[in-house]
């Protein structure tokens, strides 16, 4: 079936320093990645999306990138701030009338 | 600005009542997804339709049932609350395609006793 996995849990950095976070998938070969944002007790929030042929995507602090030979996908946050502490999601788009799969998410945790 | 409401931010049931979960969205989307979300096994897809009417079955939709009876409007019902059924419900929407994201609400705390 196919999987998306999160590596860390949680992630611990001292601010200015670069948050990298990591996204493997198996059994499947996505056309598209997304990654979310999710503070405490709210519900994800949408921050980018990146194709198979794109290799690299920024805004701003973040870039996502997504390497389809090792299945993977990076998100960097650049000058990590503690307003950048919450959980960071990804997900892909299945085959199936293109619903997404979430990994379990990674918390992020900025500190001054 | 966009919009995807849950109709309650907390909400606490008795065991074997009949619950009701609602959500609505402003963005004539065509698709919308009920999800639950539980420490350590992260969102769980219950639920989702792509055209009022439709609804397709997730991967845990056992106690669970569906309800879109206009474009707007997906409803999650609870048939017979069940402890095992307290958990963070969050509902999405989105356009047809792929290069969207979902729009999530804001959730609702759901407490079974």
């Amino acid at each position: 079936s196919q999987k998306i996995e999160q590596n860390s849990e949680a992630l611990n950095i001292q601010e200015g320093k670069t948050a990298t976070l990591t996204c493997n998938y198996t059994n499947y070969s996505p056309a598209y990645l997304q990654w979310y944002r999710q503070d405490p007790g709210r519900g994800p929030v949408f921050l980018l999306l990146i194709r198979e042929n794109e290799k690299e995507k920024r805004k701003e602090r973040l870039k996502v990138t997504f390497d389809t030979t090792l299945k993977q996908s990076l998100f960097h946050i650049t000058a990590s701030q503690p307003a950048d502490s919450a959980t960071y999601l990804c997900a892909f788009r299945g085959s199936t009338l293109g619903r997404l799969y979430f990994g379990r998410g990674t918390q992020l945790t900025v500190w001054p | 600005d966009v919009k995807v409401t849950q109709s309650s931010r907390y909400l606490v049931k008795r065991t074997g009542e009949k619950v009701f979960l609602e959500c609505v969205q402003d963005m004539d989307h065509e698709n919308m997804f009920w999800y639950r979300q539980d420490p350590g096994l992260g969102l769980r897809l219950i639920y989702f339709s792509y055209d009022v009417k439709m609804k397709e079955k997730g991967d845990i939709p056992e106690g669970y049932s569906v309800s879109r009876e206009k474009k707007e409007r997906f409803s999650l019902i609870l048939e017979s609350a069940s402890t095992n059924q307290t958990s963070m419900y969050l509902c999405a929407s989105n356009p047809i395609g792929p290069l969207y994201g979902y729009t999530f609400g804001s959730g609702t705390r759901l407490t079974v006793v």
